[in-house]
């Protein structure tokens, strides 16, 4: 399996600008994930997935960040618009949930965005 | 509020030591718990979980849950400086949702 994929890897953009990550979970992984990772905040939940429907997006810090899946094998996270204080590296995960005592989480290489 | 405790670090051991890890948690209802190795630049990388008290083993690595206490360890034996990374410790809290919360990570340095 070639594991979760994100693009961009990098992304710089100019403040006031739209931003939009994108993230392909494991085949057959139901549960997907959006994080944020910086120094001061370590490694934040921003919102997740369950079987494409948004379960839990209390994370999302403010209205310019918004998420959507529309399908199984894709996602987005968009931030419109970008600021600053967004610079951060951004992850997506899945995982599958073969019951309520196991959701190991994977990983994608994550997007650095740097919003000057 | 439901929190996952680490000591931020850096814990510095010689090649060839144990590296001990610790982590806490405030839900005593919790579940699983899982170890995420994170290198400088790199996405977290499971590399641990474990559900039930005692130790599990996994090569050099070896988990260890204490439930009635609330604190998880992760022991690396035979420590290489490859191992030099920042260790995630994540527990499933109670409340529906099973989702992980996430320590801030243990930073660990193996000197040769």
């Amino acid at each position: 399996d070639a594991g979760v994929i994100q693009s961009p890897r990098h992304e710089v953009t100019e403040m006031g600008q739209e931003v939009t990550l994108r993230c392909k979970p494991i085949s057959g992984h139901d549960y997907l994930f959006w994080y944020r990772q910086t120094m001061m905040r370590g490694l934040e939940l921003l919102i997740y997935f369950n079987n494409n429907v948004p379960i839990d997006d209390s994370g999302m810090p403010e209205d310019r960040f918004s998420a959507k899946m529309p399908n199984a094998s894709f996602s987005t996270l968009k931030i419109q618009p970008s600021e600053p204080r967004d610079s951060a590296v951004y992850f997506c995960a899945s995982s599958s949930s073969p019951g309520q005592s196991s959701y190991e989480q994977y990983f994608g290489p994550g997007t650095r965005l740097t919003v000057t | 509020q439901k929190e996952v405790e680490q000591n931020s670090g850096p814990l510095s051991v010689p090649e060839g030591a144990i590296a001990s890890l610790n982590c806490t948690y405030s839900d005593r209802g919790s579940q699983s718990f899982f170890w995420y190795r994170q290198y400088s630049g790199k996405s977290p990388e499971l590399i641990m979980s474990i559900y039930s008290n005692g130790d599990k083993e996994d090569g050099r690595f070896t988990a260890q849950l204490n439930k009635a206490s609330q604190y998880v360890s992760l022991l690396i034996r035979d420590s290489q400086p490859s191992d030099s990374a920042t260790y995630l410790c994540a527990v499933n809290m109670t409340g529906g949702s099973y989702i992980p919360t996430f320590g801030r990570g243990t930073s660990l340095i193996v000197h040769p």
